[in-house]
């Protein structure tokens, strides 16, 4: 089965400064990776995610991610960041071929606190 | 606007008793699943449904159990609520995995058990 590590479980970052949240996961098989943002009391909603083509994904507020399959991983990236981008981040990855109904696997969550 | 809704944002209950967690998708999706979310944990599977009235185990099964009778509606039951089971539960669904969509989440249900 997939695990998926996200190597910071807190990102402390200033306000239109860059931040580079890490993703490593285990396997090298052909996989779906997506990064979900939660903000506070609410439910996850998804901000990119990869399935084939193109190694560099855009998604929404800004946020862009870099898959590299040599390395097995999907770093998201934001080159300025708002204060209100202080959420919890996830990553998660479903392994095409072990599973056929898609199941995501997610990693412990990053939280991301931005002060003025 | 597509939605999973979660009945309730917030519940607390006591010890033994029988808890419902309903979750209603709007997308005529196939898969529908519950997790819990722990601090530091993150999200930890416990059921998952592919077609209505079919059910499959997550990796956290153990008190828990489901119910799929119509393809919009997933519930969650805890048999017989117990303080570890305190947590925030999220429920999602999902189109089949060949297209690629992701999971779209509820709000999530807060429960507490006292």
């Amino acid at each position: 089965a997939q695990s998926v590590t996200q190597l910071d479980s807190q990102v402390p970052v200033f306000e239109e400064a860059p931040v580079e949240l890490r993703c490593n996961y285990s396997s090298s098989v052909s996989v779906y990776l997506f990064w979900y943002v939660q903000y506070p009391n609410q439910g996850l909603q998804l901000l990119l995610k990869y399935l084939s083509g193109s190694t560099l994904v855009k998604g929404i507020n800004g946020f862009e991610a870099e898959f590299n399959k040599s390395q097995t991983s999907f770093h998201l990236r934001k080159p300025s960041v708002h204060i209100s981008d202080t959420a919890e981040y996830f990553c998660a990855v479903s392994d095409r071929e072990a599973d056929s109904w898609g199941k995501l696997q997610f990693g412990a969550g990053t939280q991301v606190v931005v002060t003025p | 606007d597509v939605k999973v809704t979660q009945s309730s944002r917030y519940l607390v209950k006591r010890t033994g008793e029988k808890v419902f967690l309903e979750c209603v998708q709007d997308m005529d999706h196939e898969n529908m699943f519950w997790y819990r979310q722990d601090p530091g944990l993150g999200l930890r599977l416990i059921y998952f449904s592919y077609d209505v009235k079919m059910k499959e185990k997550g990796d956290i099964p153990e008190g828990y159990s489901v119910s799929r009778e119509k393809k919009e509606r997933f519930s969650l039951i805890l048999e017989s609520a117990s303080t570890n089971q305190t947590s925030m539960y999220l429920c999602a669904s999902s189109s089949h995995p060949g297209r690629g969509g992701g999971y779209t989440f509820g709000s999530g249900t807060r429960l507490t058990v006292v």
